[in-house]
């Protein structure tokens, strides 16, 4: 299986700070890589496809950029309802695999 | 817009069998990828498997012996199986979809927690 490992594990920041979460791949994953943000007790939302593609509705402060291994979520400038839980998911080969989250917190 | 919602019994019994249904709001079913995946506690996200249309299906080698899902397009509800359940089981089970254009896992429900004692 490919292995995703996900860091930090948890960040505090405050608004208006940028904010870059890793994701790396245990190989080479082409781009199969997409980024979703969870709330507490909410559904998954889809944030970044194909490892930079915006999805629909995202505010331009996320972006995502990497290749082989090695990829990034970005947000340009925190906002209050950015507080959540980030994860990566490839799905480059199966079984689909996912990091183990980033929790970003208020400083 | 595609809205998934998990349901099923909050508790299972070990060695018994997990089934749950996912119902989606879609105009079509078709083209879809519909997954499982579930979170245990303090661990990280598990992708159970998909199933789509046409009625291919790919599970987690992790989990295959065990595993089975069916999709029913009359009712817009598809469903997973999970046999001879143990504790390692007990997790926040989460139906998810998507159609390729964007991530086959576009669309996700909330979650439910299943918990496997006796």
């Amino acid at each position: 299986d490919i292995q995703m490992t996900q860091s930090p594990s948890s960040l505090s920041a405050v608004v208006g700070e940028r904010v870059t979460l890793t994701c790396r791949a245990s190989q080479d994953i082409a781009n199969n890589l997409d980024w979703f943000q969870q709330k507490p007790g909410k559904a998954p939302k889809l944030l970044i496809f194909a490892a930079y593609r915006l999805n629909s509705g995202v505010p331009s402060r996320f972006s995502g950029s990497g290749s082989g291994k090695d990829y990034t979520l970005t947000i340009s400038s925190l906002q209050p309802e950015d507080f959540a839980t980030y994860f990566c998911q490839q799905y480059y080969d199966f079984p689909w695999t996912f990091g183990q989250g980033a929790r970003v917190e208020i400083k | 817009q595609v809205q998934l919602q998990e349901s099923g019994p909050g508790l299972v019994t070990p060695s018994e069998t997990l089934s749950l249904t996912c119902s989606v709001s879609v105009d079509s079913m078709r083209s879809y990828r519909w997954s499982w995946i579930r979170r245990p506690p303090g661990k990280g996200l598990e992708w159970i498997g998909y199933i789509s249309f046409s009625g291919s299906r790919n599970y987690n080698p992790s989990l295959k012996s065990r595993v089975t899902m069916s999709l029913d397009t009359s009712k817009s509800q598809f469903y997973l199986t999970m046999m001879s359940v143990t504790s390692a089981d007990t997790a926040v089970y989460f139906c998810a979809g998507g159609d390729g254009s964007g991530s086959w896992t576009d669309y996700w429900g909330q979650g439910v927690l299943v918990t496997v004692s006796s």
